[in-house]
């Protein structure tokens, strides 16, 4: 079993509509997570991390799930330009290392 | 905003030379990492540094070696390329202060093709 599982996808969506995706972990130690978004050929650049009780950064909301061991990103109202690869990543306490999804790829239509 | 440079966005080398991978970030963080990515496989830790003339191995450190001389700088050496290392490699760097969670900035990324 992977460290890190995401649904690779791709998720076809229609413009303005509202997309959710998990990730799961397998360390149930792991302290910190954050979503990164990586577009075609680029650089992963992080999107936003993942507290406890829950986040929101305009249209998207991140959530996490200590008890099933799962993380997610929601994305509300989406636009074009939100097509990308959504990457999860944790991190096990006191160490320097992340552990990486493979990513989920979304693909959003006009 | 963080900047991190790699020395090259694309590079041909041939099975059996030497290859060095440039990182360069100033930021002064403290911690530096070099991944390889992957079509399904997502970002492989090769090898980390959390502070200058230090390194740790990551979880593919065969074939490869890191050089951290300066805390701004950051090298990959491929000793004898193989045709199996023909990947994306990306560089990154995290500060440790205010704690020890903090986001990885990466580099644009060296397209590496060994023929």
């Amino acid at each position: 079993r992977k460290e890190v599982e995401q649904d690779p996808g791709p998720f076809n969506v229609p413009e303005g509509a509202t997309v959710a995706f998990n990730c799961t972990y397998s360390n149930s130690a792991s302290q910190s997570f954050f979503w990164y978004r990586q577009d075609c050929r680029k650089e992963p650049k992080l999107l936003m991390s993942v507290y406890s009780s829950g986040n929101e950064d305009g249209r998207f909301t991140a959530q996490l799930n200590r008890a099933s061991q799962y993380i997610s990103l929601l994305i509300r109202d989406s636009k074009l330009s939100d097509s990308a690869t959504y990457l999860c990543v944790v991190k096990p306490d006191s160490n320097y290392q992340l552990i990486w999804g493979a990513g989920t790829k979304l693909i959003i239509k006009p | 905003d963080v900047k991190v440079t790699q020395s090259s966005r694309y590079l041909v080398k041939r099975t059996g030379e030497k290859v060095f991978l440039e990182c360069v970030q100033d930021m002064d963080h403290e911690n530096m990492f070099w991944y390889r990515q992957d079509p399904g496989l997502g970002l492989r830790l090769i090898y980390f540094s959390y502070d200058v003339k230090m390194k740790e191995k990551g979880d593919i450190p065969e074939g490869y070696s890191v050089s951290r001389e300066k805390k701004e700088r950051f090298s990959l050496i491929l000793e004898s390329a193989s045709t199996n290392q023909t990947s994306m490699y990306l560089c990154a760097s995290s500060s440790i202060r205010q704690g020890n969670h903090q986001p990885q900035h990466f580099g644009d990324g060296t397209r590496l093709s060994i023929l």
